[in-house]
């Protein structure tokens, strides 16, 4: 996970926006992703965005995406206390048989009421 | 929640000994992960399947092998136990190789001692 990187921690009031920033290195990365851990849970699939796309939108969720900087984001508007979770990035490789998924180190949101 | 399992859930064991941990899906997805996440270091693949009996390295795949005899199970064994493979192991299934609609279990807490 060393080759994707992000801010450890990020505290914000409910009802702001937040955003989870994310910097990766593999400029052939077909796909990034957001995931959501909750305590004692495995990773959550939040969302996806092709790499020939710049921007993509769920609901609350906005997912930005730099190829030049090779920079992710994914923002959270109206951000609820059941928001609070660690935030992982992750880019795909194409290598051999699959692509792998290359995690950052993961950012844990804190949403205070 | 997808149907994916992983068993057993916590394991305390010593040094030196084989573990075998399950990871049971109900899917029929064709790729299947293992992973272990360890603070500072988000998640990082271990093992994974394309397909039954056919298994490829990760990035940590030292001191782990795997096996794959049928479509819904993939286990991940650790012939002889040290303690720096105390972790948190998680499974994930996946349809495609692109990982746009992957799953995770809900993890494995192994403690070697």
């Amino acid at each position: 996970g060393e080759d994707v990187e992000q801010s450890l921690f990020l505290s914000v009031r409910e009802g702001d926006s937040s955003v989870i920033n994310c910097t990766y290195t593999d400029s052939s990365s077909t796909y990034l992703y957001w995931y959501k851990q909750e305590p004692g849970a495995g990773l959550q699939l939040l969302t996806y965005i092709f790499s020939n796309m710049d921007m993509k939108q769920d609901q609350r969720l906005t997912v930005l995406l730099n190829k030049k900087d090779k920079h992710l984001s994914l923002r959270i508007a109206d951000t609820q206390t059941g928001d609070s979770a660690i935030y992982f990035c992750a880019e795909s490789r194409n290598r051999g048989a699959t692509n792998k998924l290359i995690f950052g180190t993961g950012t844990l949101l804190a949403v205070q009421p | 929640d997808a149907g994916i399992t992983q068993s057993p859930r916590h394991k305390v064991t010593e040094t030196g000994t084989p573990v075998t941990l399950r990871c049971h899906q109900t899917e029929n997805h064709r790729y299947m992960y293992w992973y272990r996440q360890d603070p500072g270091h988000g998640l990082r693949l271990i093992h994974y399947s394309y397909g039954v009996k056919d298994t490829d390295k990760g990035e940590v795949s030292d001191g782990y092998s795997v096996s794959r005899s049928k479509t819904e199970d993939f286990l991940l064994t650790l012939e002889s136990a040290t303690s720096s493979q105390t972790s948190v192991y998680f499974c994930a299934i996946s349809v495609d190789r692109e990982n746009t609609e992957a799953f995770f279990g809900q993890g494995t807490r192994l403690t070697v001692v």
